[in-house]
C-alpha cells in the first residue's frame, strides 16, 4: 500500500505565482488534513476535510484554498505565493472516530523567493 | 481549546541510557493521546496511542508512554536508547468523545542519542 502520496516533493516559486499541492490516500480514510511545519512551531493545521464533500479552516488558512475532489484526493492551492508560505507541507489522513490515528505523507518542501 | 506542551526543545542522552521525552496536555473531557516520530526529510510516523485502560502504553521500536491523569502528562520513555532513535518526536492530543475532533500537535522535541 502506498498510504498517503504527496506531489511534488520540492518546489520553488516566485512571489505571486500560484500552485497546487496534490495529496491522495489509498486507505479509504474519511478525513484528510493539510499541515505546515515550520522550525520551532511544530505542525499547524491549514485546512481539513472531515469527510468527502466537506472542508473547514484550521489554525492558519489565510492564503490557501483546498478541494476535496473525492474520497481519495485532497489538494491545497496557493493562489498568490508569499515568502511567508515557505515551509514544509504535510498531508495526512485518518479514519473518523476515536480509533483513527493519522497517516502522513512524506511532505512537500516549498520555497517562495 | 486543547493544547499540548513539550517543554524541552532538545533532549540529549547517551546510548544505552534510559530516555524520557516529556509531554503535558490540556483537553476537555477524556484525552486521546499520541506520540509520533519524524526522521529527517520524512513525514511523521505513528509510535503509540492511549485511549483508555492501562496507564502504561507500549508502542513501536521499544518505546512506551505513561499516562498520568492527575498531572495531565503523557511522557514517552525507552529503557535503553539507540543512536537510531535520534529524531524529532511529537506529542498530540484530541478529545476522546464528541464526534469528529481535530488533533493538536506539540512543537516537537529533538532527541539526540550520543554514541
Amino acid at each position: 500500500n502506498a498510504g498517503v502520496t504527496q506531489t511534488p516533493k520540492f518546489q520553488v516559486l516566485k512571489t505571486g505565482q500560484s500552485m497546487t499541492l496534490q495529496c491522495a490516500q489509498d486507505m479509504n480514510h474519511n478525513s484528510m488534513y493539510w499541515y505546515r511545519q515550520d522550525p520551532g512551531m511544530g505542525l499547524r493545521l491549514i485546512y481539513y476535510s472531515a469527510s468527502e464533500g466537506t472542508t473547514d479552516k484550521g489554525e492558519v488558512p489565510n492564503g490557501y484554498n483546498v478541494s476535496r475532489l473525492n474520497k481519495r484526493e485532497f489538494s491545497l492551492r496557493l493562489e498568490s505565493a508569499a515568502p511567508s508560505q515557505t515551509s514544509v507541507y504535510f498531508c495526512a489522513s485518518s479514519e473518523s472516530g476515536p480509533l483513527g490515528g493519522y497517516t502522513f505523507g512524506s511532505g512537500t518542501r516549498l520555497t517562495v523567493v | 481549546a486543547q493544547s499540548v506542551a513539550q517543554p524541552e526543545d532538545q533532549v540529549n542522552v547517551a546510548e544505552g541510557n534510559p530516555l524520557t521525552v516529556k509531554c503535558t496536555y490540556s483537553v476537555s473531557g477524556n484525552p486521546y493521546l499520541f506520540w509520533y516520530v519524524q526522521y529527517p526529510n520524512r513525514g511523521l510516523q505513528f509510535l503509540l496511542k492511549y485511549i483508555t485502560g492501562d496507564n502504561l502504553v507500549k508502542g513501536s521500536y521499544g518505546f512506551e508512554a505513561e499516562f498520568n491523569k492527575s498531572q495531565t502528562s503523557f511522557h514517552l520513555k525507552k529503557p535503553s536508547a539507540l543512536v537510531s532513535d535520534s529524531a524529532l518526536y511529537f506529542c498530540a492530543v484530541r478529545p476522546l468523545s464528541g464526534g469528529y475532533q481535530k488533533v493538536t500537535f506539540g512543537t516537537g522535541t529533538k532527541l539526540q542519542v550520543i554514541p
